[in-house]
């Protein structure tokens, strides 16, 4: 049971490039979430999905884009990188609303 | 949006002195969550509280539901080094929302 998992690692674009960043959760959730950090912040909202097929918008969806195909994937799409979205990435799950797990995050940087 | 005021914003403690920290809002919440984030790490969640009044441990944290739904309190006792990093609390609002808010995080040094 790997739980939440994140990929890459790391990433470095350049600015006006595109990316996918990968999550994925073995553990049949429902609810899936995409949040940014940045340095020494706390942790903001960017989409989220109840279920395959259904997604919204969170606290701070521009410039980015989801999909929900199946329970187990929760790809977020950047389309057009700029520097403002240099940051950290975290994707989390859960079976309901409360106790998210959280996967070990992807650092981006645009310049 | 929502906002949970969360402190303090920081503390610095020696080692084997317990710790406190709380979350408050003017909103009510249905639920409430205490998570830990080591540096470089996504956070872990340590505690789960579901009812107002409702005390729950795991190993040297004890965290509370307030009465009033409106608050929360992580303590830690005899804390050690490993304590460090930054404690985030979050919560479910009252009326069913999809999505938890966040408090903007306690970072906690712990000296040895």
């Amino acid at each position: 049971n790997a739980g939440v998992t994140q990929t890459p690692k790391f990433r470095i674009l350049k600015i006006g490039q595109s990316m996918t960043l990968q999550c994925a959760q073995d553990m049949n959730h429902n609810y899936m979430y995409w949040y940014r950090q940045d340095p020494g912040m706390g942790l903001k909202l960017i989409y989220y999905s109840v279920g395959a097929g259904i997604t919204d918008k969170g606290e701070v969806p521009n410039g980015y884009n989801v999909s929900r195909s199946t329970t187990e994937d929760f790809p977020l799409r950047l389309e057009l990188a700029a520097p403002s979205q240099t940051s950290v990435y975290f994707c989390a799950s859960s079976y309901s609303v409360g106790e998210q797990y959280f996967g070990p995050g992807t650092r981006l940087t645009v310049t | 949006g929502q906002q949970l005021n969360q402190s303090p914003q920081s503390m610095f403690i020696q080692e084997g002195e317990d710790v406190s920290m709380n979350c408050t809002s003017s909103s009510i919440f249905n639920t409430w969550l205490w998570y830990k984030q080591d540096p470089g790490e996504g956070p872990v969640l340590l505690i789960a509280l579901y009812k107002a009044g409702e005390l729950t441990s795991n190993g040297r944290l004890t965290a509370q539901f307030g009465i009033t739904r409106k608050d929360s309190f992580l303590n830690i006792s005899a804390s050690i080094p490993s304590d460090v990093g930054i404690y985030f609390c979050a919560g479910q609002l009252q009326g069913g929302s999809e999505k938890l808010v966040f408090g903007k995080g306690t970072k906690l040094t712990v000296n040895p």
